[in-house]
């Protein structure tokens, strides 16, 4: 079975360029989470959607926003880039929305921002 | 804010040795506490998880050791192995009805053949 999916994989932008990362998750799954991965630092939650519903939002600006398909894919969609946004994005998906349910993660999007 | 701090930034294990990564939270709400192992250029794999309820997990090599009252638990991986030469993310959650993970800063392991 595929795992959680994400492209770009790597991807360059300049300051004030606005970027779309996409994510598919494991089929059968209908929640979708996103992090922030600054680079020698822990994963950071920015969203979680479910049944495309946003169900949780982390500590990040409004440049941030993000929306789930009915198939239950989702984009993070990120304005005005700044040089800090340079991190690696990660998607997760999970069966459920709450509960314990593993959370798998895909292999991540590289953004540099220059 | 909802922290979790983990220790050590780095650590550096002989084969078969142990290696123990500690992690200490603040919230009590926090009931589900997953260890994730992630190797360069991959996502954070899930490894082991606990809920407050016991003390102790044991899967395979992998333990975690739970304190409540102290908001401690910490991963044990016994006789380690250079394969297990990974970052290591400790993290917490709330089982309720949203996921978000907060998770620790990471450790470095290196298992020296």
């Amino acid at each position: 079975d595929a795992g959680v999916t994400q492209s770009p994989t790597h991807l360059i932008k300049t300051r004030g360029q606005h970027v779309t990362l996409r994510c598919s998750p494991i089929s059968g799954h209908k929640s979708v989470s996103w992090y922030q991965q600054v680079l020698g630092q822990g994963p950071q939650f920015i969203f979680q959607y479910y049944e495309k519903e946003e169900r949780g939002r982390g500590n990040f600006p409004d440049r941030f926003s993000a929306r789930q398909f009915p198939n239950y894919s989702s984009e993070l969609n990120v304005n005005a880039l700044l040089l800090g946004d340079s991190a690696l994005y990660l998607c997760a998906s999970s069966l459920r929305a709450g509960g314990v349910d593993t959370q798998y993660f895909g292999p991540g999007t590289r953004l540099t921002v220059l | 804010q909802q922290q979790v701090k983990q220790s050590p930034q780095s650590l550096i294990v002989q084969k078969g040795g142990i290696s123990i990564i500690n992690c200490a939270y603040e919230n009590t709400a926090f009931d589900y506490f997953p260890w994730y192992q992630q190797f360069p250029g991959k996502g954070p794999a899930l490894l082991i998880a606990i809920r407050p309820d016991v003390s102790e997990k044991k899967e395979g090599r992998f333990t975690i050791s739970f304190n409540k009252s102290a908001k401690q638990f910490s991963l044990h991986i016994m006789d380690s192995q250079p394969g297990d030469s990974a970052t290591y993310f400790c993290a917490s959650d709330f089982s309720g009805s949203a996921r978000q993970l907060t998770f620790g800063s990471g450790t470095q392991l290196t298992v020296l053949p």
